[in-house]
């Protein structure tokens, strides 16, 4: 079955620090990956997505990730995370039906 | 532009009542998708909806719940005899043909008493 892992479920980060999550993903088929990002009170918007080609991607607010097909790997990073990066993130893969599934998500927490 | 639109933001029911959630997807988005998000459970996929095709129902939790898509465009999202356990935020989200993102509506949060 498709799944998303995502095995940070709480990260507290002191700003300027850099930040990983982490996101694994098992599916056969041709990868669509997906960031998602929800910051308080507001809705879910994309930060990044991989289709095809450069397996580094770069996103919205200085965030990347990388593709690493050998690990079924989707990792989001971000070299100096700000307070206003405080959000609840989510990994997601595209299957094969057009649906979104989704990781479990990543609240991450960045004190000032 | 628009985005996708959900109305109510909130809904309050008792359990046991009938609800309808509303989505507005974005002008000409041909798909359209339904997703739960609740605690313990993440981002749930309930329905997806594609132009004329028959709807992929496949992440329905029961038989209480139903959607339809009138006219390729709004959407209703109704569920059956509420209970507890139906307490989520229902987001919507819609996507044009030949595009792999789907954007986001900022949700109904439902609250079953």
């Amino acid at each position: 079955a498709q799944s998303v892992s995502q095995h940070n479920h709480h990260v507290i980060l002191s700003e300027a620090a850099s930040l990983e999550l982490g996101c694994n993903y098992s599916y056969g088929g041709t990868v669509n990956l997906f960031w998602y990002v929800q910051y308080p009170g507001q809705h879910l918007q994309l930060l990044l997505k991989y289709f095809s080609g450069d397996p580094l991607v770069k996103g919205i607010k200085g965030f990347e990730a990388e593709f690493i097909k050998s690990k079924f790997s989707f990792n989001l990073r971000k070299p100096s995370v700000q307070w206003s990066d405080t959000a609840e993130y989510f990994c997601a893969v595209k299957s094969n039906t057009g649906k979104l599934i989704f990781g479990q998500g990543t609240t991450l927490q960045v004190k000032p | 532009g628009a985005g996708v639109s959900q109305s109510p933001s909130n809904k309050v029911t008792e359990k046991g009542k009938d609800v309808e959630l509303r989505c507005d997807p974005i002008s000409g988005h041909t798909a359209l998708y339904w997703y739960r998000q609740s605690l313990g459970q993440g981002l749930e996929f309930l329905i997806y909806f594609q132009g004329n095709s028959a709807p992929d129902k496949s992440g329905l939790p029961s038989d209480r719940f139903s959607a339809e898509r009138t006219g390729g465009s709004v959407s209703t999202l109704t569920i059956q005899r509420t209970q507890q356990e139906d307490s989520a935020v229902y987001l919507c989200a819609s996507r044009t043909s030949g595009s792999n993102e789907q954007y986001f509506g900022p949700g109904t949060r439902l609250t079953v008493t």
